[in-house]
């Protein structure tokens, strides 16, 4: 089994909707989960992390932790066209405390007008 | 202030052929990554380093190797290229003291083997 899965997507949701994108892992060590969007053909950045159980919000962006379940998502409110990119789940390998990170598959996110 | 810097961009190889992708990052970081990504798929770490001097394996380490002699270089050595590792090679790095788990990454290498 994969350390950390990403089985949505390609995700194709129309501009103002709340996309949904989700996360298993299967590490119950894992203490943080970290998402990254990367739009295509450039390189990953880091858009929300999460420690605890329940939701984190920044601005549109709510994370979402489920440690009994291993789940993690990420919720995209008023979805726009800018968001449409490929966002990545990452989970620290081996629990270390630094950028040794294991990174899901990825979804595909496209936002339409 | 540059960032996480990596050359070439783009680079086509013949089987067999080594090369060296360069990374420099001037943010005074003290770890440093090197990830490959295949088409639909995320990130593998192959090698990381926690400072200079200091390296370590990561996931998918074969066929590779690096050296980090400073705080800003870490290069990554590819040996008797195979097709196998045409990929998109980042770099990244990231402090010490910070938000764990946060990379800062570098464009990226574009690398072919035919």
């Amino acid at each position: 089994q994969k350390e950390v899965e990403q089985n949505s997507g390609p995700l194709s949701v129309p501009e103002g909707a709340i996309a949904s994108l989700n996360c298993t892992y299967s590490d119950r060590g894992s203490q943080s989960f970290f998402w990254y969007r990367q739009y295509s053909g450039k390189s990953p950045e880091l858009i929300m992390f999460i420690y605890s159980n329940g939701d984190k919000e920044d601005g549109r962006f709510t994370a979402q932790l489920n440690k009994a379940s291993q789940y993690v998502s990420l919720l995209i409110r008023d979805s726009q066209p800018s968001d449409s990119a490929t966002y990545l789940c990452a989970a620290p390998a081996g629990g270390t405390s630094y950028g040794k990170l294991t990174f899901g598959q990825g979804t595909i996110l496209t936002v339409h007008p | 202030n540059a960032g996480v810097t990596q050359t070439p961009k783009f680079r086509i190889l013949k089987i067999g052929q080594s090369m060296t992708l360069q990374c420099t990052q001037d943010m005074n970081h003290n770890y440093m990554y090197w990830y490959r990504q295949d088409p639909g798929m995320g990130l593998k770490l192959i090698y990381y380093s926690v400072g200079a001097g200091i390296t370590d394996k990561g996931e998918v380490p074969n066929g590779y190797n690096v050296s980090r002699s400073t705080t800003e270089d870490f290069p990554l050595r590819l040996e008797l290229a195979a097709p196998s590792q045409t990929s998109v090679y980042f770099c990244a790095s990231s402090p010490r003291q910070g938000r764990a788990g946060e990379l800062f990454f570098g464009e990226g290498s574009r690398l072919t083997v035919l």
